[in-house]
């Protein structure tokens, strides 16, 4: 089956360093991404992680260990913009290859 | 470059009554995706276009829901009749045979079903 899963909701105070993780179990694995969502409007890339280690993009960064089906996003000297829901996203890339979303997790950086 | 492009933003109907949202993708972008998105949920796949091919329309409701790409482009998602449990967001998504940027979002329509 299909399953991923992340935390429903996370909070962290303004200039510190919050970890997202994601664990999945896909039939296959074509790569993850990392998507933002802001409340009421459309996920927007982040991320994309194919193979193992991590990658960094500014104050945000992804991990991933295909072994152990697992990944995380870390943000950096957070801001209260960074509060917004952050969806994991695996490329199934069997059949029709298609992204499976997690549910994603809230957070909330407070000052 | 513009990105997706979709409308209405927003619709109310009432239960039994037909709807449509259309898309418009980013240009060159032959894979074009309609998601569907509940509060609090991730998005989840209606169904995939290729061109002007669904290649994946496994999760479409078929018996209410419909979609068509015609010219492999713009598309549109209708349901007829519509329902309670319908009300969702309804997002359209486009990306290229790059995948390095995954997919590009367009902002959704909010379906409210009363």
């Amino acid at each position: 089956g299909q399953n991923i899963d992340q935390p429903t909701e996370m909070t962290a105070t303004e200039g510190a360093i919050v970890q997202i993780n994601c664990t999945y179990q896909t039939s296959g694995f074509n790569g993850l991404f990392w998507y933002q969502q802001h409340a009421g409007e459309a996920p927007t890339f982040l991320s994309y992680n194919v193979l193992d280690g991590l990658e960094e993009k500014g104050r945000f960064s992804s991990f991933l260990s295909r072994s152990k089906g697992y990944s995380y996003l870390l943000l950096k000297e957070l801001q209260m913009k960074d509060s917004a829901s952050y969806l994991c996203a695996v490329r199934d890339g069997v059949g029709t290859d298609k992204l499976i979303f997690g549910t994603g997790t809230r957070l909330q950086v407070f000052p | 470059e513009a990105g997706v492009v979709q409308s209405p933003r927003y619709k109310i109907i009432e239960k039994k009554q037909p709807v449509a949202f259309w898309c418009n993708p980013i240009s060159g972008h032959n894979t074009l995706y309609w998601y569907r998105q509940n509060l609090g949920q991730g998005p989840e796949l209606l169904i995939r276009y290729e061109n002007e091919e669904a290649v994946d329309d496994s999760q479409l409701p078929k018996d209410r829901f419909s979609a068509e790409r015609l010219k492999g482009v713009d598309s549109t998602l209708k349901i007829q009749p519509a329902e309670l449990g319908d009300s969702a967001v309804y997002l359209c998504a486009s990306s290229s045979s790059d995948w390095g940027h995954g997919y590009t979002f367009g902002s959704g329509t909010r379906l409210t079903v009363v």
